[in-house]
């Protein structure tokens, strides 16, 4: 079945840049969408198709794909952006949603 | 404002049945196809089931293939999760999530409900 890794933690310090990495061997060119979950609430949608922002998300927070890895990257982190962070994708092979491992970013 | 409010949830022993509901605000209903997605305690988001616009197309996650049921009422605005012969693996909350377009393959989850939660055990 289809699993998308994701490293389980990220640390970065405030101000900085914080990049997420999604991957699969057979990713190639399906679309990546990404989630934020903070703890005891819902997960919200950052960044759809690749890199698509809703217009409700922060700018700083962007999204790139090349080749079987999909990135997230927050710019300029606030202590606000610590949260777990799912990739997701459709599988049109075996016609399923897939969510990522998860990453858990720590704002130092 | 586009809501999603599920309800339905509870204990239930193994073996026994359930069924969720989640009534839609804020959107035309019919025109969106809709998810569930649960998330067992300390995990991440596990897709369950997706449902598209008009009902007619169903995919399912093979963890609850043959034992979840998911349909929905349009002139209630209302989708529906039925499950049968629970496991405690399937312990979680549950969240139906909106699906921007008539399909329900291919895309993302841009709105979701607060969840309601489902413990199997005896």
């Amino acid at each position: 079945s289809y699993i998308l890794a994701q490293p389980p933690s990220v640390s970065v310090a405030p101000g900085e840049t914080a990049r997420i990495t999604c991957g699969e061997s057979n990713m190639g060119s399906k679309t990546v969408h990404w989630y934020q979950q903070k703890p005891g609430q819902t997960p919200v949608l950052v960044i759809f198709h690749d890199s698509s922002r809703p217009s409700e998300i922060p700018e700083r927070f962007s999204g790139s794909h090349s080749g079987n890895t999909a990135t997230l990257i927050i710019s300029g982190v606030e202590a606000e952006d610590e949260a777990d962070y799912y990739c997701q994708l459709w599988d049109a092979d075996a016609d399923h949603y897939v969510f990522g491992t998860g990453t858990q970013v720590t704002v130092l | 404002e586009v809501q999603l409010v599920e309800s339905g949830g509870g204990l239930v022993q193994p073996g026994g049945s359930l069924r969720l509901s989640c009534a839609v605000s804020g959107f035309t209903f019919r025109s969106y196809a809709v998810s569930w997605v649960r998330q067992a305690p300390g995990k991440g988001p596990e897709w369950v089931a997706a449902i598209s616009g008009s009902g007619a197309t169903i995919y399912y996650a093979d963890p609850v293939e043959g034992r979840f049921t998911v349909s929905r009422d349009n002139f209630k605005d209302t989708l529906y999760l039925q499950m049968n012969d629970l496991r405690a693996e399937d312990t979680a909350i549950y969240y139906c999530a909106r699906i921007p377009g008539f399909s329900s393959s291919g895309y993302y989850f841009d709105f979701w409900g607060q969840g309601t939660p489902v413990t199997v055990s005896s």
